[in-house]
């Protein structure tokens, strides 16, 4: 149980196109998805925290106009990466609470997005 | 803000040998702390965690120890195996304003060597 899916899993795109990436809970609903982002070689960096059906709750530093984050259902929550450059180019990896416990947070598989 | 240090960056190993990693937390109200495993390329991995309740928590040859009055848990390994080698990532948890939310140390490289 507690299955976390993102697609896609790798992507590539011009400078200042926008990039859409979805994260499904599949076997659990979730009321709460978070959005990591990760440097090689570094930790994960909490972007936003997504709440179905209100607006995500961002981090510091993170421009929510440049990372627009919807969570339509309780297994589904968007990032779209508005207007992408170069510097944008990571690793950007969802989670999932499976609302059982506290806390446990279940991660998706990542998205590796490359900027050119 | 709140802040989790995680040390060493990078730990080699013998096989059959030991490991501890350490992390110390800054914000007083942090009462989960979970340890997740990232092999290259892949998802993090929940391995264990502890809730501020227990001192100590063992899994088969995973171990969790935390100091609350310190404010620092580490995870230990024992009787290392090659396939232990990833990055692990201790993390804190509060609850901040309606949501739990984790804050993630830097990471420890772990190598096992045969």
């Amino acid at each position: 149980g507690a299955v976390v899916s993102q697609h896609p899993s790798r992507v590539i795109c011009k400078s200042g196109t926008s990039v859409k990436i979805e994260c499904r809970s599949l076997d659990f609903q979730a009321t709460t998805m978070f959005w990591y982002r990760q440097f090689p070689k570094q930790s994960l960096m909490l972007m936003a925290t997504s709440n179905e059906g209100s607006k995500a709750t961002y981090e510091q530093g993170v421009e929510k106009d440049k990372f627009l984050i919807n969570h339509a259902s309780l297994t589904l929550s968007t990032l779209t990466v508005t207007s992408a450059h170069p510097e944008d180019s990571s690793f950007y990896i969802c989670s999932a609470e499976t609302g059982l416990l506290s806390y446990e947070q279940y991660f998706g598989p990542g998205t590796r997005l490359t900027v050119t | 803000g709140e802040n989790v240090e995680q040390h060493p960056s990078t730990l080699s190993v013998q096989e059959g040998d030991s490991a501890v990693i350490k992390c110390t937390y800054s914000d007083s109200a942090s009462n989960y702390f979970p340890w997740y495993k990232q092999e290259l390329g892949k998802r993090p991995q929940l391995i264990i965690d502890i809730r501020s309740n227990v001192g100590e928590k063992k899994d088969q040859r995973i171990a969790v120890t935390l100091n609350k009055t310190a404010k620092h848990f580490s995870l230990h390994i024992t009787e290392t195996q090659p396939e232990d080698s990833a990055v692990y990532f201790c993390a804190a948890g509060s609850r901040w304003y309606n949501t739990d939310k984790l804050i993630f140390g830097t990471g420890t490289r772990l190598q096992v060597f045969p």
